[in-house]
């Protein structure tokens, strides 16, 4: 069955440091891994977009890694904001699919 | 551009009342989709479209009619509203299979 798992469910840091979020999946054939970042009460707002052949890819101060042989990716947010408080969702597609398989999400709280 | 709206935001319902969630994009997309968010849960797909005239059934389908007459316009018709559809739905577009999803603002729907 395909799917996605996130950890942790919740994370909470202090303003200016760095966390990662990890997403393990089982979707087959692999097409693409989407990070969203969804701010309490509004839609999700992509992140990053890595197809199979990409290992890594940023948008500011969020950097993805994936590693299709392991099916494993991870989102890593460097000097974290208080603006970065959201819930992060991993999404990954399988090949020949308009069809997207979301993870639950991990709620991060920076305080500061 | 506005990108994609919903309409209403908030709605309220009564078991067996009928209503439909309007959903709009002006990115010219051909792909677009409904999802539910409910607590605990990734969103699930509902029904989605890659063009217009042409619909197809996601996840959780059931309960739940769509209609695809423009490029820019998919509505969501509930037939005949159950309390297990009290949930969040987001209407979603993208220009195609590799490219990012645009989500809208949401309409938090609660069934009496």
């Amino acid at each position: 069955k395909n799917q996605v798992e996130q950890s942790p469910q919740s994370l909470i840091i202090l303003e200016g440091k760095n966390c990662t979020l990890q997403c393990n999946y089982t979707v087959s054939p692999f097409s693409n891994l989407r990070w969203y970042k969804q701010d309490t009460g509004r839609g999700p707002v992509s992140l990053t977009i890595m197809t199979f052949s990409e290992n890594t890819k940023s948008n500011g101060r969020y950097t993805a890694t994936l590693d299709a042989d392991t099916k494993q990716s991870s989102l890593h947010i460097t000097a974290s904001q208080l603006s970065d408080s959201a819930s992060y969702i991993c999404v990954v597609s399988a090949t020949g699919t308009y069809k997207y398989i979301f993870g639950t999400g991990t709620r991060l709280k920076v305080l500061a | 551009n506005a990108g994609v709206t919903q309409t209403p935001k908030f709605q309220v319902l009564k078991t067996g009342q009928s209503m439909t969630l309007q959903c709009a994009q002006d990115m010219n997309h051909e792909y677009m989709s409904w999802y539910r968010q409910d607590p605990g849960m990734g969103l699930r797909l509902i029904h989605y479209s890659v063009g217009a005239g042409i619909t197809d059934q996601g996840e959780v389908p059931n309960g739940y009619n769509v209609s695809r007459s423009t490029t820019e316009d998919f509505p969501l018709r509930l037939l005949s509203a159950a309390p297990s559809q009290t949930s969040v739905y987001f209407c979603a577009s993208s220009s195609g299979a590799p490219g990012p999803q645009y989500f809208g603002p949401g309409t938090r729907l609660t069934v009496l």
